[in-house]
Order: C-alpha cells, then structure tokens, then sequence
C-alpha cells in the first residue's frame, strides 16, 4: 500500500526566509508525486508533480520540489516566502496500477511571519 | 489549466434530510471523478472513485447506502448524502481526471456541509 509522511505539522517562517516542507513516501513500484496547496475554505491547487525524468522539479509560484528515490522523499522548497505563502501543504502519491487513485499526506501548515 | 466547479459551496440541513453536491468539469471530459471528505485540520480522505456509466468504487468503510454516487456524464459527478447527521457535517471535494490511464486530478473548490 502506497502512503505518505509529512513530519511536520506546522512551520512558521519568516517572510524573505527560505523555506523546505518534507515529504516521505512509501510505494513499492515507480510513484506519481505531487505537492498541492490549499488555502483556508478552498480546494487544492497543484503546485508541481513529479511523473518521470529530471528529480528536481519547477513548479508554480516559485516552488521547487526534488525527488529522492534514494531516501523516498520528495521535499518541497521555496528561496523566499511570501506572506501569500500561508497555507496548509499536501504531499500525494499516486500510481498508474492503482487505478490512479492518490494517497495524501496530513498536511503541513505554513505560518508567515510578518 | 482544467477547471472543476462544485455545487453548491455551502450548504446547511437538518439532520434527517438528504443533501445533493454537484461536481462538473467545465472545460474537459472527465472519465473518472473521486470524491473525498476533508475534517478541519486533517488531510482528504478518499471516500469513492467514480466511472462515467458505471457503479461507483467506494474506500473501505464508507457507506454506499449512505453516499449516494453518480456519474451520469463525462462532466458531471453527483454526491447525495442521504438522511445526514451531525456527523456527516465535513468539507467535501470532488476532483477530476483527464482521460485514461493515469494522469493528474483537478480539485474542485469544496463543499461545506453542516447538518444541524
């Protein structure tokens, strides 16, 4: 069974300061990975995806994530975060064999501080 | 990019009533829809996956009797939460997939129920 690990529950940083969130996955074949974002009250919103090639993958909003195969991580990174940045993080996994259904991490909430 | 609407965003009910949730893709055909439940500070949890024309796939330990699923068309997905209780009160997302295989989901912006 595919699952997601997202260490931290919650991250306050400052604004201008640089920012990682981590991501662990379990999954025993080759994994979809994805970072989405969601503001209070709202859906999600995907900020990059990770299917196959290059590790180190550039998303929207100035977001980077690179995946490890090594340490099953796929870490998300940002140089300098912006005060619109707060929101609640989701990692997901997915696989083409399991019928393309994805498993969500719980999330890690990001505070800016001012 | 692909956008999904949900309908309605908010609703509120008695206990005891029946609640429709509308998910369209608007600008694309979507062979599959899931459809997940949200608790405040928790992460979605997948309640169905749902097949134009055929019968919905429910996760383990979601009620099918209770979580009614539909997907009449290639841009519309129904979630019916029948005769709902205060314990049905949740955030509902719907999301959408493009074509076969896998591909990535587009997220609907979210229902909020609350049943008094």
């Amino acid at each position: 069974a595919q699952s997601v690990t997202q260490p931290d529950i919650h991250i306050t940083v400052s604004e201008g300061a640089s920012l990682e969130l981590r991501c662990n996955y379990s999954y025993g074949a080759t994994p979809y990975l994805f970072w989405y974002v969601q503001s209070p009250g709202q859906g999600l919103q995907l900020l990059l995806k990770y299917f196959s090639g290059d590790t180190l993958v550039q998303g929207i909003k100035g977001f980077e994530a690179e995946f490890k195969r090594s340490q099953s991580s796929f870490n998300l990174r940002k140089p300098s975060v912006h005060w619109s940045d707060a929101a609640e993080y989701f990692c997901a996994v997915g696989s083409f064999s399991n019928a393309g259904k994805s498993t969500f991490g719980d999330g890690t909430t990001l505070t800016v501080k001012p | 990019g692909a956008v999904v609407s949900q309908h309605p965003s908010r609703v509120i009910c008695k206990s005891g009533t029946s609640v429709k949730i509308e998910c369209r893709s608007l600008d694309f055909q979507a062979t599959t829809m899931f459809w997940y439940r949200q608790f405040p500070k928790k992460s979605l949890m997948l309640m169905a996956t749902s097949n134009e024309g055929s019968k919905a796939t429910y996760e383990q330990g979601v009620e099918k009797d209770k979580f009614l699923i539909n997907h009449a068309s290639l841009t519309l997905s129904t979630l019916t939460v029948t005769s709902a209780h205060p314990e049905d009160s949740s955030f509902y997302i719907c999301s959408a997939r493009v074509g076969t295989g896998y591909n990535e989901q587009f997220f609907g912006p979210g229902t909020r129920l609350t049943v008094l």
